[in-house]
């Protein structure tokens, strides 16, 4: 069946320092991966995808990369703040864009100390 | 827009009752879904549905029950409540199995 495993279940880093958290999953044929990051008391919002035609994607400070082969993808935080502290969850996606489910990640709590 | 809505916010429930948790959506979505978090778990797909008049099972399925009437409304049953229960849960909805848009989440204890 579908999984997805997220490690590690928490981070601790200096402000300014880097973060790398990172996904495994199982299905071979998904082709969908989206990070999002939960604030205390707020909903999960989406903060970068990528679609396996792709192995790297960047948007500021936040890149995701990709292995297809390995079967695994990461997030790479840079230049961390203080207000980057969140859960972050990775997840993938297990059958077609249209009719297919998100199977996420037990979820990475990020501490940034200033 | 108020896009994903959820009602309650909160909800007390004793074992052995039933309730309905409430889902809509003003985006014209064809795509929603129902997650529970809990501690350490992540998130955990309950139901989901890829338009009006069809639902399909995700992870843990059961205890719920879901319907999809119509493209705007997607509320969950538990037909009996459980202390297992106790949780988070969220809706979410999206134009297809892309970006979700969660709602604010329901927090649900059951005693």
């Amino acid at each position: 069946g579908e999984n997805v495993e997220q490690h590690p279940s928490t981070l601790s880093v200096q402000e300014g320092d880097s973060a790398v958290i990172k996904c495994t999953y199982s299905d071979s044929a998904s082709n969908y991966f989206p990070w999002y990051k939960q604030e205390l008391g707020k909903r999960p919002q989406l903060i970068i995808d990528i679609r396996s035609n792709v192995g790297e994607k960047k948007d500021q400070r936040i890149a995701v990369t990709l292995n297809k082969t390995a079967k695994h993808f990461s997030l790479h935080i840079t230049e961390t703040q203080p207000e980057d502290s969140a859960v972050y969850f990775c997840a993938a996606l297990h059958g077609s864009s249209n009719t297919g489910k998100l199977i996420f990640g037990q979820g990475t709590t990020l501490q940034v100390k200033p | 827009n108020a896009g994903v809505t959820q009602t309650p916010k909160f909800q007390v429930l004793k074992t052995g009752q039933s309730m309905t948790l409430q889902c809509a959506q003003d985006m014209n979505h064809e795509y929603m879904s129902w997650y529970r978090q809990d501690p350490g778990m992540g998130l955990r797909l309950i139901h989901y549905s890829v338009g009006a008049g069809i639902t399909d099972q995700g992870e843990v399925p059961n205890g719920y029950n879901v319907s999809r009437s119509t493209t705007e409304d997607f509320p969950l049953r538990l037909l009996s409540a459980a202390p297992s229960q106790t949780s988070v849960y969220f809706c979410a909805s999206s134009p297809f199995v892309g970006e979700q848009y969660f709602g604010p989440g329901t927090r649900l204890t059951v005693t």
